[in-house]
């Protein structure tokens, strides 16, 4: 089991170009987040999906695309990148998101992004 | 709206002495609460959770939490800290609704001195 992967660890961007960051699970969870992390302010809910074909957005979805066709891939899309975007992203999945059965949230080890 | 306070940004303790890290949420009903914990260059981690029931949970690496709903919070402690402990820390609340989504505090960064 290789729990969440996200690919790559490191990028660096130029302003307006776009990227894909994957993310992909093999512990057949049907829930999936995208987060990002700035010092200081935590993590931040970009996109979220209940499975697959469903998908929507978080706290801060302004500049990013996502798509989920199946159920072990969540990709996040940045179309134009912007310096605003520099930050480490974070992918997750869990089982459920049933109240009776909140479960817990599996993280993947990071993409760390530069947009300069 | 549902959130979550760390007040303390950054935290040193020597090693062997005792760990308190503080959260305080706001959330309308029962909340579901947990501690992360992220060592560096690393993902988060589970420490804790807490659903229902003994309002005392114990976790993995020899952490508790104690909820207080009446402080609404749900401090993270440790009898004796490790240099091993050395990581920034994440208390979050369950939103609602079924969507498993999660509101991060800021974080908290433990240094250990030897």
């Amino acid at each position: 089991n290789a729990g969440v992967t996200q690919t790559p660890k490191f990028r660096i961007l130029k302003i307006g170009q776009s990227m894909t960051l994957q993310c992909a699970q093999d512990m057949n969870h049907n829930y999936m987040y995208w987060y990002r992390q700035d010092p200081g302010m935590g993590l931040k809910l970009i996109y979220y999906s209940v499975g697959a074909g469903i998908t929507d957005k978080g706290e801060v979805p302004n500049g990013y695309n996502v798509s989920r066709s199946t159920t072990e891939d969540f990709p996040l899309r940045l179309e134009l990148a912007a310096p605003s975007q520099t930050s480490v992203y974070f992918c997750a999945s869990s089982y459920s998101g049933r109240i009776l059965s909140y479960n817990e949230q599996f993280f993947g080890p990071g993409t760390r992004l530069t947009v300069l | 709206a549902q959130s979550v306070t760390q007040p303390d940004i950054h935290i040193t303790v020597s090693e062997g002495a005792s760990l308190e890290l503080r959260c305080n949420y706001s959330y309308g009903a029962t909340p579901y609460l947990f501690w992360y914990v992220q060592s560096p260059g690393q993902g988060l981690q589970l420490l804790l959770k807490y659903f229902s029931g003994d309002t005392l949970v114990q976790g993995i690496k020899g952490f508790e939490a104690e909820f207080k709903r009446s402080q609404s919070s749900f401090n993270l402690r440790k009898p004796s800290v490790h240099w091993s402990d050395a990581a920034e820390y994440f208390c979050a609340v369950g939103g609602s609704g079924n969507t498993g989504k999660l509101i991060f505090g800021q974080g908290t960064t433990l240094q250990v001195k030897p």
